[in-house]
């Protein structure tokens, strides 16, 4: 079964404004990372956080990390109409030695120009 | 330096029929991944490997789907007499190796269609 959920399903904002897309997951991880998916495109990795960080940021994004309540949340600041894309959290269990990752169903974001 | 190719890029293929997908890592990665993605949803895992081994394979359909990540060539995700319900994009990640840390580079995907 799907390990990450993002919430919202979908967001609209208009440009400039900030963009908050939140992943909670169900077992322990090694690490946690973004992906931006442009419509019909592969993915492109945005950022990873590992189980011993809180925080990261990587030019406008800022992710968090709560191991505790297992969620996460990324913030793009000053969105811009290129922002305009899915973005899916990816998780990594990193059990029975694999190394494959658990995506979350994605967030839809919209930035309006 | 190359990103990950995946060919082809679209395939269209009838029910019944085979289809292969292709999939060339980054210049120096080992490992390779194939992801399956349905229309508005995310990635589902199918398969690990490394050269000439398959090392997680839990995601794998049991029937009709195989992979292979041979010594030399390409990483092949094999599907026997497809039906409707295998239309899909299908991904490939590779990554380095081992390690604490495990980033993935993804593939432009191939895009199958069964008529």
């Amino acid at each position: 079964s799907q390990q990450g959920e993002e919430d919202p399903q979908a967001l609209s904002i208009q440009e400039g404004e900030n963009a908050t897309m939140n992943c909670s997951y169900k077992t322990s991880i090694n690490n946690l990372q973004w992906y931006r998916q442009n419509s019909g495109r592969g993915l492109v990795h945005l950022i990873l956080i590992r189980s011993n960080e809180r925080e990261k940021h990587s030019g406008r994004l800022r992710v968090t990390l709560d191991t505790s309540k297992k969620s996460s949340s990324l913030l793009i600041t000053a969105s811009r109409a290129a922002d305009t894309a899915s973005y899916f959290c990816a998780t990594d269990p990193r059990m029975d030695s694999s190394y494959k990752l658990i995506f979350g169903s994605g967030t839809r974001l919209l930035v309006r120009p | 330096n190359a990103g990950v190719m995946q060919n082809p890029r679209h395939l269209v293929r009838r029910r019944g029929q085979e289809a292969r997908l292709r999939c060339s890592p980054m210049k120096g990665h080992s490992h390779v991944y194939w992801y399956r993605q349905l229309p508005e949803e995310g990635l589902k895992f199918m398969v690990y490997l490394q050269k000439e081994n398959i090392i997680d394979e839990s995601g794998m359909p049991k029937e009709r789907f195989s992979a292979e990540f041979p010594k030399e060539g390409p990483s092949i995700l094999r599907i026997q007499q497809v039906v409707r319900g295998d239309s899909a994009a299908y991904f490939c990640a590779s990554s380095p190796g081992q390690g604490a840390v495990n980033e993935q580079y993804f593939g432009p995907g191939t895009r199958l269609t069964v008529t």
